[in-house]
């Protein structure tokens, strides 16, 4: 069982649309990262979130942490071919130095 | 700066044999770390390391084995592979190893075993 599940699993849409990928888990997390991963690549960090209710934007991605430090969202406005990759979100909950990522959310955007 | 490098790229294997992965990361990182890639199962920590003669293990540590002599570098040991071990092998490193940290990954070792 992951201690962090990603929705939905696989994300295609066209160019121009918006997205969201979502992380949900049963534990509260001190901390929250969300990467992105191309294929033949390690993943590359996005943003930290650590604040519950924090938001923070990226250019076109806006990251939101629950209040409760439980769940994450990841929106990409008008998505380019260039977003196309697999979004892993990760956290910690306990032992500093166990970092537990979710199966991730492949995204593909359509020009 | 190289990063985080790993060797080799690609490797096959037949069932009981034993090899090493290597990495080494020249940003005198604490932190570093083993995790195996399986489709549908995102990343999965194997083992970790705080610092140089410190490890311990992560979620899947059977059939692994690691040492840190240096802060440069963490071998990743199959003493004898299996076919469940097939999968492509993630070696990150950070400064200190918290949640807060950046984790920066090598490229990745594609692994089979047959």
């Amino acid at each position: 069982t992951q201690l962090l599940e990603q929705s939905p699993q696989f994300l295609s849409i066209q160019e121009g649309e918006n997205l969201t990928v979502y992380c949900n888990s049963s534990s509260v997390f001190s901390s929250l990262q969300w990467y992105r991963q191309e294929p033949g690549e390690g993943p590359v960090l996005l943003v930290t979130v650590v604040t519950g209710g924090e938001v923070k934007k990226l250019k076109r991605l806006t990251f939101q942490f629950g209040d409760a430090r439980k769940d994450s969202s990841l929106h990409i406005t008008a998505a380019q071919p260039g977003d196309t990759g697999l979004y892993l979100c990760a956290g910690v909950d306990g032992n500093d130095y166990k970092l537990s990522f979710g199966a991730g959310t492949t995204v593909t955007v359509r020009a | 700066n190289a990063g985080v490098t790993q060797t080799p790229k690609f490797q096959v294997l037949k069932t009981g044999q034993s090899m090493t992965l290597q990495c080494a990361q020249d940003m005198n990182h604490e932190y570093m770390s083993w995790y195996r890639q399986d489709p549908g199962m995102g990343l999965r920590l194997i083992h970790y390391s705080v610092g140089a003669g410190i490890t311990d293990q992560g979620e899947v540590p059977n059939g692994y084995n690691v040492s840190r002599s240096t802060t440069e570098d963490f071998p990743l040991r199959l003493l004898s592979a299996a076919p469940s071990q097939t999968s492509v092998y993630f070696c990150a490193s950070s400064y200190s190893g918290k949640g807060t940290d950046t984790q920066y990954f090598g490229p990745g070792t594609r692994l089979t075993v047959l």
